[in-house]
């Protein structure tokens, strides 16, 4: 069964840092691998989905990576901001079209 | 606006007493889906729906049922709710019941305590 991780689960920066968030999944047989945004008792918002053929997607200070052969996905942020602050989620598409989630990497940008 | 609403967003009530929570999407997505969140275990998916009239069980969907009679709405019932069910419940829809270019949208959310 699809297992997806996520480390560090909390993470705190300076902001103007570049970073980046890891998330790991145990079966590579996945459709796509998917990153979204979750603020505090707010609902999540899709940041990118990268297909199973790509190995990079990007939208604006965000790059998300995938390699499936290691099972791994990495999300770098650029020149990060206060307003980055959030908890980051990824999950992968198994082989039935459902989402399989990782915890999350609860992400702090001190100013 | 392309949006998931859900209703009521907060919701006190006690051991026993039937409550829907309900769900809508106005963008003509096929699928739809309910999770719940609670801290340390992430999102569990409860039921998901691929079209009108067909629904699935998700990972966790003992003391929940589902319905899709039309395709914007998903409501989420809890016939005898209990304090475990006490959680933040999230629905979510997108687009294509098996697409893998389709992001899925949420809605805001809704906090459930069960006394």
């Amino acid at each position: 069964k699809q297992e997806v991780t996520q480390i560090p689960a909390a993470l705190s920066v300076p902001e103007g840092e570049n970073l980046v968030l890891n998330c790991s999944f145990t079966d590579s047989a996945i459709y796509n691998l998917q990153w979204f945004r979750q603020d505090p008792g707010k609902g999540l918002t899709s940041l990118l989905l990268i297909q199973s053929s790509q190995r990079e997607q990007t939208s604006g200070r965000l790059n998300a990576s995938l390699d499936k052969s290691s099972g791994r996905s990495t999300l770098y942020i650029a020149a990060s901001q206060p307003g980055d602050s959030a908890t980051y989620l990824c999950a992968a598409m198994d082989s039935n079209y459902q989402l399989i989630w990782g915890a999350g990497t609860k992400l702090i940008i001190k100013p | 606006e392309a949006q998931v609403t859900q209703n009521p967003r907060y919701l006190i009530t006690v051991t026993g007493k039937k409550l829907t929570v309900t769900c809508s999407q106005n963008m003509n997505h096929e699928y739809m889906s309910w999770y719940r969140q609670d801290p340390g275990l992430g999102l569990r998916q409860i039921y998901y729906s691929m079209n009108v009239e067909v629904t699935d069980k998700g990972d966790v969907p003992e003391g929940y049922k589902v319905s899709r009679k039309e395709k914007r709405n998903f409501p989420l019932i809890l016939e005898s709710p209990s304090p475990n069910q006490t959680s933040l419940y999230f629905c979510a829809s997108r687009g294509g019941r098996r697409s893998d270019t389709d992001t899925q949208y949420f809605g805001p959310g809704t906090r459930l305590t069960v006394l």
